[in-house]
């Protein structure tokens, strides 16, 4: 099973639209949960980091069920420019991070 | 936010020669760096973990006599791919954390490397 796992899409939605993303983890004593966003060719970004009683950033909303190992981001009212691959990312013991595959969002005019 | 900054940006050399990769962190000090690779449409692998005065450690499955890392100063950590071949050919990236915890990883902008 792999550590972390998404769904690779594409997601095609139009602007405007909400859409929803999940990602589960097989590490039950990961400690520290992200998103980040990887433009084409680009460094990974820092999107936002995942409490266990859920937050929220401007349009983006992120939820943690630990005892699922199920993380989850809410994009709502996309825009043209969150067209990109998010990246579920955990961290473990370790320093250093897992990440998923991403999943990549296409956002349609 | 804090920068990494990591040259060069891409790099295209023959099969067998080596490629020194840089990462600096800019406005603070990094004890460890981390070093990963992206193959297309796949997720970043964690190589290895860069320590500042040691030795770094190496994730299962990775050479460490082929990607050589150094870190000698608090600022720089330095990847060399020993020999490259074909198979090398991939993106290279790092990232240092400011403190522990939970604290944000940063990333430099990455390396893209073509042996051919």
């Amino acid at each position: 099973r792999k550590e972390v796992e998404q769904d690779p899409g594409p997601f095609n939605v139009p602007e405007g639209a909400t859409v929803a993303f999940n990602c589960t983890y097989s590490n039950s004593a990961s400690q520290s949960f992200f998103w980040y966003r990887q433009d084409c060719r680009k460094e990974p970004k820092l999107l936002m980091s995942v409490y266990s009683s859920g937050n929220e950033d401007g349009r983006f909303t992120a939820q943690l069920n630990r005892a699922s190992q199920y993380i989850s981001l809410l994009i709502r009212d996309s825009k043209l420019s969150d067209s990109a691959t998010y990246l579920c990312v955990v961290r473990g013991g370790a320093d250093g991070l897992t990440f998923g595959k991403g999943t990549h969002l296409i956002i349609q005019p | 936010g804090a920068v990494v900054s990591q040259h060069p940006s891409w790099v295209i050399c023959k099969s067998g020669t080596s490629v020194k990769i840089e990462c600096r962190s800019l406005d603070f000090q990094a004890t460890t760096m981390f070093w990963y690779r992206q193959f297309p449409k796949q997720s970043l692998m964690l190589m290895a973990t860069s320590n500042e005065g040691s030795k770094a450690t190496y994730e299962q499955g990775v050479e460490k006599d082929k990607f050589l890392i150094n870190h000698a100063s608090l600022t720089l950590s330095t990847l060399t791919v020993t020999s490259a071949h074909p198979e090398d050919s991939s993106f290279y990236i790092c990232s240092a954390r400011v403190g522990q915890g939970t604290s944000e990883a940063f990333f430099g902008q990455g390396t893209r490397l073509t042996v051919v």
